[in-house]
Parts: structure tokens; C-alpha cells; sequence
């Protein structure tokens, strides 16, 4: 049972970079879509951007120029960058894996989320 | 980007009663590329329904998607108290994904 676990710190100051990391138990990184994915207090999801495991990322454009998401296999880890954060990219942010094989799942696991709060 | 409008935003039924909720994109939905998660308070949301109609491992037969190019809809055809929640659609077929706003479904 793939698991995954998002970790970093929960508190980041305005204008400081966001950086979180997801470790992957149970399963390989290989062969899949590694997205994050994240939800403001009280509102709904926002998907941040995908990394698949060879490399090859795809971001959500209205964060594009703030973001980065690398993967090291070696870890069964991937992770995220948010730079120049302010108070509206405080949120819960999931790590999440997009399912292409044999079917197309969409994302068939989550991780439980970690809040961060933006904050001085 | 796709646009999804989910409605109702809320929906207020009784255990037992049926369940009908809507989403709408605002272009064709690729290939049916198309989910449905429920999310309880506190929680990770959880997959549900993908390719617009098919249920994911461990999901009851009550849930049940249909639709395809702009229009999908999730029933639940017999409420159980723990089906009381916020329900997303997402599709998955184009970039960047995206999600509807939701739709919760409380206790009359």
C-alpha cells in the first residue's frame, strides 16, 4: 500500500520560499505523476503542478514563475519551491500521485496534507 | 483552462435519499478524463470515481458517475451517514488540471 507523507516547516515568512518535500513508502516513484496540490482554509483545491518521475514537469500557470518541483528517485522522494510566498498561499498542501497505468485513475493517493501558515 | 462549476454548492438531503450532484466544464473534457473525490473535514480528499464512470478500488456500488464531453454528474443512490461531505470534480485530461469548487452535502 503506496503511502506518502508530505514534510517541511509550517510556519514561512512573507516574501521567504515555501519548501516542502514528499517521501513515498510502500511503491516506487517510477512510472508515475507526482503532483502537489493545495487548499486555503475553508476553500477548495488548487493543483499547484506535476513532476513525473523521469524529470518532466508541468506547472499550473498562474504559479509558474513562483514554482518548482524536483523529484530524486533515489529517495522515493519529490519535492516543491514557492518563492516570494505571501499570506494567500497559506494553505494545506497535499502531495498526491496521478495513476496512468493500465488506466487513466487520476489521483488515487494523497498524502494526509501539512499546513503552512505565512505569517512574520 | 477548463473552467468546472459544480451545483448545487450545497445540498441538503436525509440518510436513504438519493443524492445528485452536477458538474459542468467550460470545453469538452478529454476523452473523459474525469474524477470525482470526496473530501471529509480534516482529511485528504479520496478518489471516488475516474474515466467519469468507473469506481475506484473499495467504493461502494451506491456511488455511481456518468457523463462526458461538458456535463458529469455523481449520484449516490442510498445515503449512508458517513456519505455526508464535501464532493470535487477534477479533470485530468488537459493542463492545467483543475477542479470545481465543490459541493457539500450536509444532513436535512
Amino acid at each position: 500500500q503506496v503511502q506518502l507523507q508530505e514534510s517541511g516547516p509550517g510556519l514561512v515568512k512573507p516574501s521567504e520560499t515555501l519548501s516542502l518535500t514528499c517521501t513515498v513508502s510502500g511503491g516506487s516513484i517510477s512510472g508515475y505523476y507526482w503532483n502537489w496540490i493545495r487548499q486555503p482554509p475553508g476553500r477548495g483545491l488548487e493543483w499547484i503542478g506535476y513532476i513525473y518521475y523521469t524529470g518532466n514537469t508541468n506547472y499550473n500557470p498562474s504559479l509558474k514563475s513562483r514554482i518548482t518541483i524536483s523529484v530524486d528517485t533515489s529517495k522515493n522522494q519529490f519535492s516543491l519551491k514557492l518563492n516570494s510566498v505571501t499570506a494567500a498561499d497559506a494553505a494545506v498542501y497535499y502531495c498526491a500521485r496521478e495513476n496512468w497505468n493500465y488506466a487513466a485513475y487520476g489521483v488515487d493517493v494523497w498524502g494526509q496534507g501539512t499546513t503552512v501558515t505565512v505569517s512574520s | 483552462e477548463i473552467v468546472l462549476t459544480q451545483s448545487p454548492g450545497t445540498l441538503s438531503l436525509s440518510p436513504g435519499e438519493r443524492a445528485t450532484l452536477s458538474c459542468r466544464a467550460s470545453q469538452s473534457v478529454t476523452l473523459n478524463y474525469f474524477a470525482w473525490y470526496q473530501q471529509k473535514p480534516g482529511q485528504a480528499p479520496r478518489l471516488l470515481i475516474y474515466g467519469a464512470s468507473s469506481r475506484a478500488t473499495g467504493v461502494p456500488d451506491r456511488f455511481s458517475g456518468s457523463g462526458s464531453g461538458t456535463d458529469f454528474t455523481l449520484t449516490i443512490s442510498r445515503l449512508e451517514p458517513e456519505d455526508f461531505a464535501v464532493y470535487y470534480c477534477q479533470q485530468y485530461g488537459s493542463s492545467p488540471r483543475t477542479f470545481g469548487q465543490g459541493t457539500k452535502l450536509e444532513i436535512k
